[in-house]
């Protein structure tokens, strides 16, 4: 399928485990960003990736990891969950973040109990 | 600090205009847009305006920027039920090389 998506759609996990979302898009934008957002928040961003092997930090990017391995992937692991980290988490790419949109995913809504 | 502020809701009659504000901290700003973002879904492009331009028109919506107050607006003009969704305002941040999202308006549409 063309175009950005995101698994798993939802996911409840316990607080101290691993979890990781994946994110995949099919242009080949050099851009790729993690969101989460909250309410009163609005989007936050984690981490973004600018092209293969760099990445760097958001606003908020305290408790999680990213790795860009190829243009096309971009997860997003929470290495221990925390309750302060349910939230829905959307992924977004793009070819240039400046004038180009940004073309985001349907998200992942993750509960942590 | 960087900064995008919006009011959370806005409550219209159908077949009005609708205004949707938002206010922003650094006069270095490039582009800012407008996001759309229906139920269950990410976020979509409405509408974007460069710094250089006052007011952008694209069919049934207007955005205005005052660059002075640092000021933005959406108005959609002839508002719709299908308009009902979360606006997010956004700004790109040249100074930090980064696009700041506002916390988005919830617009409800009434019969």
């Amino acid at each position: 399928d063309a175009g950005i998506t995101q698994s798993p759609r939802y996911k409840i996990t316990e607080t101290g485990r691993q979890v990781t979302l994946m994110c995949h898009q099919t242009w080949s934008h050099s851009y790729m960003f993690w969101y989460r957002q909250d309410l009163g928040h609005g989007l936050r961003l984690i981490y973004y990736s600018a092209a293969a092997d760099i990445t760097d930090k958001g606003e908020v990017p305290d408790g999680y990891v990213v790795s860009r391995s190829k243009t096309e992937n971009f997860p997003l692991t929470l290495e221990s969950a925390t309750r302060s980290q349910t939230s829905v988490y959307f992924c977004a790419s793009s070819d240039n973040p400046v004038t180009d949109t940004q073309y985001f995913g349907p998200g992942t809504r993750l509960t942590v109990l | 600090g960087e900064d995008v502020e919006q009011s959370l809701f806005l409550s219209v009659r159908e077949g009005d205009s609708s205004v949707i504000n938002c206010t922003y901290t650094d006069s270095s700003s490039t582009y800012l847009y407008w996001y759309k973002q229906e139920p269950g879904a990410g976020l979509q492009l409405l509408t974007y305006i460069f710094s250089n331009m006052d007011m952008k028109q694209d069919q049934r919506l207007t955005v205005l920027l005052n660059k002075k107050d640092k000021h933005l607006s959406l108005r959609i003009a002839d508002t719709q039920t299908g308009d009902s969704a979360i606006y997010f305002c956004a700004v790109w941040y040249s100074s930090a090389s980064k696009i700041i999202f506002g916390s988005g308006t919830r617009l409800s549409i009434r019969p």
